[in-house]
């Protein structure tokens, strides 16, 4: 049961540019996650927002969140090669069910 | 800092065997979860665990089964190990069921 949605697929942009990701889902969540995967590796957690809240920053990251629209965003800044990785988005829809991740966006950051 | 370990980072195995994947947290984590990825298909959810010796079916659980006998420890089991079960296997724990999840390296389980 495919929750989120990321867009694009996949991202090349040069060094130093902003990549912007997109993440909609279906139904109302509890919060919603990032997470980046370098190839081949485990997931690494970025930052979590919740439902009542509409932007989160973390370093070079801003996340917003728009439930009405049932869609998200990431924006990485000042982007480096080290970024090139797959990025996901996760849903809860409550305190006590699982996450479901979507497909991802692969980002390329050439330098 | 927090780790979450798996057994195996390649595994290569036959047809109908029997096969173990291990799972290792240090952080107390209540929650743990199995997961399989494969390209095109994102995560897909086999298996939860949200305390000792309890599990819940995911998305995916045909062809698995799990063992929690140890807060810190939870295992993947492929009683006959099939083609279609090669993929990339990936664990992870949290604190709550919903909450920011911290990830294994996986394990890239090849069935010939």
């Amino acid at each position: 049961s495919q929750q989120g949605e990321e867009d694009p697929q996949a991202l090349s942009i040069q060094e130093g540019e902003n990549a912007t990701m997109n993440c909609s889902y279906k139904t109302s969540i509890n919060n919603l996650q990032w997470y980046r995967q370098n190839s081949g590796r485990g997931l690494v957690h970025l930052i979590l927002i919740r439902s009542n809240e509409r932007e989160k920053h973390s370093g070079r990251l801003r996340v917003t969140l728009d439930t009405s629209k049932k869609s998200s965003s990431l924006l990485i800044t000042a982007s480096r090669a080290a970024d090139t990785a797959s990025y996901f988005c996760a849903t809860a829809r409550s305190g006590n069910t699982p996450l479901v991740f979507g497909k991802g966006t692969r980002l390329s950051v050439i330098a | 800092d927090v780790k979450v370990t798996q057994s195996s980072r390649y595994l290569v195995k036959r047809t109908g065997e029997k096969v173990f994947l291990e799972c290792v947290q240090d952080m107390d984590h209540e929650n743990m979860f199995w997961y399989r990825q494969d390209p095109g298909l994102g995560l897909r959810l086999i298996y939860f665990s949200y305390d000792v010796k309890m599990k819940e079916k995911g998305d995916i659980p045909e062809g698995y089964s799990v063992s929690r006998e140890k807060k810190e420890r939870f295992s993947l089991i492929l009683e006959s190990a099939s083609t279609n079960q090669t993929s990339m296997y990936l664990c992870a724990s949290s604190t709550g069921t919903s909450g920011d999840q911290y990830f294994g390296p996986g394990t890239r389980l090849t069935v010939t």
